[in-house]
């Protein structure tokens, strides 16, 4: 059973700042939550990931709420490029990586 | 450029056929994973590996096997294939199989059963 609940679509306008939230009520402590993102039928890209404090890096910010219960994963200035389905992954001590239907985001002019 | 490969890119073949696809991991990655995406299931987590041996398994059926040799490159054999096999597989790679680390795919390997 999918851990997480997302959006099934969303829009941005480029230039503008995506933020895509993320449910994930039943997380563990020691459980981790990834995003990867799939444009077109590539492979899976990795995005960011944390655990309890909120990340950043050069693709995006990873912010995570006190409860650790949803998370927002932020494209600071979305391009054309970023057009693509956007999945939130909670990954525990179990170790596989399970992918739910994520949220197609479209970066529109 | 992920760092992970895999062969073929492209396969077509019959039902009741056997196929085998091939993924090396990054330089260094011990841990393999195997992921089908098909049209309607999305990708959906069949099996891991770490360094040789079997660590996690998902829905993977019993038609299908996988190893991890010890060069640590991986197969997947897919064997008495069904239509409903058509897919693109992907393999993906990490340092060691922790849960803090992140993996990287390859391309996949689209599998084309008429």
């Amino acid at each position: 059973d999918a851990k997480t609940t997302q959006p099934t679509s969303m829009d941005c306008a480029e230039g503008r700042a995506a933020n895509l939230p993320c449910n994930h009520s039943t997380i563990s402590g020691n459980e981790y939550v990834y995003w990867y993102r799939q444009i077109h039928s590539q492979g899976p890209q990795y995005i960011i990931h944390g655990l309890k404090n909120n990340e950043t890096n050069e693709m995006a910010s990873l912010i995570i709420t006190e409860d650790r219960k949803s998370s927002t994963l932020i494209l600071p200035h979305a391009t054309l490029r970023d057009t693509a389905v956007y999945y939130c992954i909670v990954r525990g001590t179990d170790n596989d990586m399970r992918f739910g239907a994520g949220t197609r985001l479209t970066v529109k002019p | 450029d992920s760092g992970v490969t895999q062969t073929p890119k492209h396969l077509i073949t019959a039902t009741g056929q056997r196929v085998t696809l091939r993924c090396s991991p990054r330089s260094g990655d011990l841990s393999v994973y195997w992921y089908q995406q098909s049209l309607d299931q999305g990708l959906q987590f069949l099996i891991q590996y770490y360094n040789g041996e079997e660590r996690a398994k998902g829905n993977i059926l019993e038609r299908f096997s996988a190893q991890q040799f010890p060069d640590l490159h991986s197969e997947l054999n897919l064997s008495s294939l069904e239509l409903g096999d058509s897919a693109l597989y992907f393999c993906a790679s990490s340092v060691a199989g922790r849960t803090n680390e992140k993996l990287f795919f390859g391309s996949g390997t689209q599998l084309s059963v008429l």
